[in-house]
């Protein structure tokens, strides 16, 4: 298993452009969660998705679309890029069971994105 | 909705001596506790967890406290190592809830 895949790693764009953040697990997990991680701020959780078909908005969802046609993939869309984008981003999933060892939430290795 | 209070910000102890993480959290409701170990550059991952029905819990240097009550939970490492160094992020949910809300951090150092 490949567990949770973030593309691009790096990624640098111009103010007003547009970009989608891939997201894509293999374990079946019907959570999906988008965060941003910010110097002192800990993460901060932008949309997320409890299965196929459904989103919400987390904390921080103002400027990200996100959608989620099917179980695998879960990716994030920046609609008009600001510099105040520039941040780490985190795709992370999980079961949505309760139960031990379902809980855990898996990230994967994030995409440091640049907005100039 | 819940908020998350993490201290210290920062944390350096000398190797060998023990370290205490304490958070707070707002929502009573809350019932699962993570704590997520974040090296330079990585990614976070899961060092231990803990839920409401449980007081403490431990896995070999490790271990996590709660006080329901206070509505507190704190991450306890003994005898630490240099590679203990690194950013430890508390979180809050509710189970089968999985909207997770993170403290802020703490920067641990572990000086040889």
């Amino acid at each position: 298993n490949a567990g949770v895949t973030q593309t691009p790693k790096f990624q640098v764009l111009k103010t007003g452009q547009s970009m989608t953040l891939q997201c894509a697990q293999d374990m079946n997990h019907e959570y999906m969660s988008w965060y941003r991680q910010d110097p002192g701020m800990g993460l901060r959780l932008i949309h997320y998705s409890v299965g196929a078909g459904i989103t919400d908005q987390g904390e921080v969802p103002n400027g990200y679309n996100v959608s989620r046609s099917t179980t695998e993939d879960f990716p994030l869309r920046l609609l008009s890029a600001a510099p105040s984008q520039t941040s780490v981003y985190f795709c992370a999933s999980s079961y949505s069971i309760q139960g031990p060892a379902k809980n855990i939430q898996y990230f994967g290795a994030g995409t440091r994105l640049s907005v100039l | 909705g819940e908020n998350v209070e993490q201290h210290p910000s920062t944390l350096s102890v000398q190797e060998g001596d023990s370290a205490v993480i304490k958070c707070t959290y707002s929502d009573s409701a809350s019932n699962y506790f993570p704590w997520y170990k974040q090296e330079l550059g990585k990614r976070p991952q899961l060092i231990i967890d803990i839920r409401s029905n449980v007081g403490e819990k431990k896995d070999q240097r490790i271990a996590v406290t709660l006080n329901k009550t206070a509505k507190h939970f704190s991450l306890h490492i003994t005898e630490t190592q240099p590679e203990d160094s690194a950013v430890y992020f508390c979180a809050a949910s509710k189970m089968g809830f999985q909207k997770l809300v993170f403290g802020t951090g703490t920067r641990l150092l572990v000086s040889p």
